[in-house]
């Protein structure tokens, strides 16, 4: 079983719906992680937080909006998104210093 | 900034034999990481195997091992008597030393046969 838990594992949303993606680790890892990925491709980096403050952002348009309100927990909150952002959502964490990164099983997202 | 290369195409392989899957990376930074996940259909990333570039002995994790050549910038993952179950998209990465970000490469695809 993942140590990182995402909820929920499958959503399915309107573009002018409001959602949000949870993700919850309890390894005690400072850092932790939003990726996304498209079928077929690594997954690419959107936000870092380190010590609960945000401190990569990789240039994500803002109807993505993460949130990490402790150190275990971590949100992104989901606005007005297009049909192209459906695609796999993983949260990650670890330890800092070049540690490994573990992650949750994902959120499927589509976008109607 | 770092670079990761696996260039091989989809891999089938005999179930019960070894496998291995090319990566060759680049980077400025003296110290960093190396790791291998596994990512099955599902969906899901799991975490195989890490080697340090300052690690001196190979890393092994079960029927895991990483044949790193630091000279050549190249870690290779050895999956030793495949199952069916090792079938999966396998990402190799690498993170420099004091740095959150994870460079991935594309992924090799490995189908086990009976």
């Amino acid at each position: 079983d993942t140590e990182v838990t995402q909820t929920p594992k499958h959503l399915v949303m309107g573009m002018t719906n409001k959602k949000s993606l949870k993700c919850e680790q309890h390894m005690g890892h400072r850092a932790m992680y939003w990726y996304k990925q498209k079928a077929k491709k690594p997954p690419e980096l959107m936000f870092v937080y380190s010590y609960e403050k945000l401190s990569i952002n990789e240039s994500v348009p803002s109807r993505f909006s993460p949130e990490c309100p402790n150190s275990s927990l971590l949100n992104l909150h989901l606005h007005a998104l297009q049909p192209e952002d459906s695609a796999l959502y993983l949260c990650a964490s670890s330890q800092e210093g070049g540690q490994p990164q573990h992650f949750g099983d994902g959120t499927r997202l589509s976008i109607l | 900034a770092q670079k990761i290369t696996q260039t091989q195409p989809g891999m089938f392989v005999q179930e019960k034999e070894a496998v291995t899957l090319d990566c060759t990376y680049d980077t400025s930074d003296p110290s960093y990481g190396l790791f291998w996940y596994k990512q099955p259909s599902s969906g899901e990333m799991i975490f195989l195997i890490y080697q340090g570039s300052y690690d001196q002995q190979n890393a092994t994790e079960g029927r895991y091992s990483l044949n790193f050549q630091k000279a050549r910038k190249s870690a290779n993952l050895v999956i030793s008597a495949s199952q069916l179950g090792d079938s999966a998209m396998y990402f190799c990465a690498m993170r420099a030393r004091g740095n959150n970000r994870l460079a991935f490469g594309k992924g090799n695809q490995v189908v086990v046969i009976p």
